[in-house]
């Protein structure tokens, strides 16, 4: 199908990791990206990953890839408050003319002080 | 300057209304993009321009008309909107469309309600 699945919604305390999860569906996505929306706000690029690579580390975000499995995920260190959001996953698909970005379904991440 | 502007932020706007949103960005990117997004949805992909030209549409109804007066401007004109239109739409900006990798730039959104 041409769905991207992520779970609905995640709860961590502060201080914790976080880890975010994604099943994305067309094996020949060259890229796949991570965006966070935070309430009433456009999409913020968190990272993205080239399919070639199984991990990528950027200060508190490390993404794992299992292209095998088509999964992704997304952990977060040490998470704040100000992590709570809306996270998507993103795989990026040719659209005939251009590329395009298909959207994962969305976590909502809620951090307990 | 990695920054997409839209304005509105708000819209009202009712059955029989004729409205535009707009939305601009000066990082020289040729590509442009209209989303839409319901609540606790992700992002649906509208329309796709590259270098002016229309290469995307995704099967949108004709009561949306996208325009692309030139590579800084993307206008989405609305006519005979339904209540189920209402959403958050989005404009993105990128490279060219092409890359393979492409950052998509990302505007606050219109939030728009049709009554």
């Amino acid at each position: 199908g041409e769905d991207v699945e992520q779970s609905l919604f995640l709860s961590v305390r502060e201080g914790d990791s976080s880890v975010i999860n994604c099943t994305y569906t067309d094996s020949s996505s060259t890229y796949l990206y991570w965006y966070k929306q935070e309430p009433g706000a456009g999409l913020q690029l968190l990272t993205y990953i080239f399919s070639n690579m199984d991990m990528k580390q950027d200060q508190r975000l490390t993404v794992l890839l299992n292209k095998k499995d088509k999964h992704l995920s997304l952990r977060i260190a040490d998470t704040q408050t100000g992590d709570s959001a809306i996270y998507f996953c993103a795989e990026s698909r040719y659209g005939g003319a251009t590329n395009k970005l298909i959207f994962g379904t969305g976590t909502l991440l809620a951090v307990q002080p | 300057d990695t920054e997409v502007t839209q304005t509105p932020k708000h819209l009202v706007m009712g059955m029989t209304n004729k409205k535009s949103l707009k939305c601009e960005q000066h990082m020289g990117h040729r590509a442009m993009y209209w989303y839409k997004q319901k609540a606790k949805k992700p992002p649906e992909l509208m329309f796709v321009y590259s270098y002016e030209k229309l290469s995307i549409n995704e099967s949108v109804p004709s009561r949306f008309s996208p325009e692309c007066p030139n590579s800084s401007l993307l206008n989405l004109h609305l006519h005979a909107l339904q209540p189920e239109d209402s959403a958050l739409y989005l404009c993105a900006s990128s490279q060219d469309g092409w890359q393979a990798q492409e950052t998509q730039y990302f505007g606050p959104g219109t939030r728009l309600l049709v009554l």
